[in-house]
């Protein structure tokens, strides 16, 4: 299996601050990326697939880069409800691995 | 609009099998460009892929769990359904249905609100 590494595992943060999240695949993944957003007691929400395209209706403030292992999901100017887990899947093969989460939290 | 709901007993005892379904609402299963997976999320832990179905009746599976689960598709009822046998308190978890597109869209675009699957006696 392709292991999804995430960093940091959360962040504290203001509004209005830019937020930089880090996910690593342990092998190379081409751009077969997706990011998506979790808050409590809700289901996954899909951000951005593969690796850079923002899902419809998701905010322009969201972005996402990255290719091979190292991609990166960019929030810049928090707003509030951006207070969420954020998680990184792997979509190059199977099974699907996602990343162990980045709790964004308000400081 | 596409919408998918998961259902099934949210207690199951040890030993016994967990057998959850998923209805799609606001369009066809049979749809182009999508298999149908289930994800699971034990309580503040992170997201792990059960497996998936295609319209074809083909299947995946995660191979830590292959040897328990059978997915299927009932095209006639718009559902496809999860069963996992021989289960222990390791498997309580959200267990969440979703769409996964293939193609150039490869990701998990549609979600259920996931249903808490307890196993316990």
């Amino acid at each position: 299996d392709i292991q999804m590494t995430q960093s940091p595992s959360s962040v504290s943060a203001s509004l209005g601050d830019r937020v930089t999240i880090t996910c690593r695949a342990s092998q190379g993944i081409y751009s077969w990326l997706a990011w998506y957003q979790q808050k409590p007691g809700k289901a996954p929400k899909l951000l951005i697939y593969p690796a850079s395209t923002l899902q419809g209706g998701v905010p322009s403030r969201f972005s996402g880069s990255g290719s091979g292992t190292d991609f990166t999901l960019t929030i810049t100017s928090l707003q509030p409800e951006d207070f969420a887990t954020y998680y990184c899947q792997q979509a190059t093969s199977l099974p699907p691995t996602f990343g162990g989460g980045t709790k964004v939290e308000i400081q | 609009q596409v919408q998918v709901q998961e259902s099934g007993p949210g207690l199951v005892k040890p030993s016994q099998t967990l057998s959850l379904t998923c209805t799609v609402s606001g369009g066809s299963i049979s749809s182009a460009g999508y298999y149908w997976s289930w994800i699971r999320q034990p309580a503040g832990k992170g997201l792990e892929w059960i497996g998936r179905i295609f319209t074809s009746g083909t299947t995946n599976y995660n191979p830590s769990l292959k040897s328990r689960v059978t997915i299927s598709l009932d095209t006639s009822r718009n559902q496809f359904s999860l069963n996992l046998i021989s289960v222990t308190a390791a498997d309580t978890a959200v267990y969440y249905c979703a769409r996964d597109a293939y193609g150039d869209s490869r990701s998990f675009d549609l979600w259920g609100r996931g249903t808490l699957v307890t196993v316990s006696s």
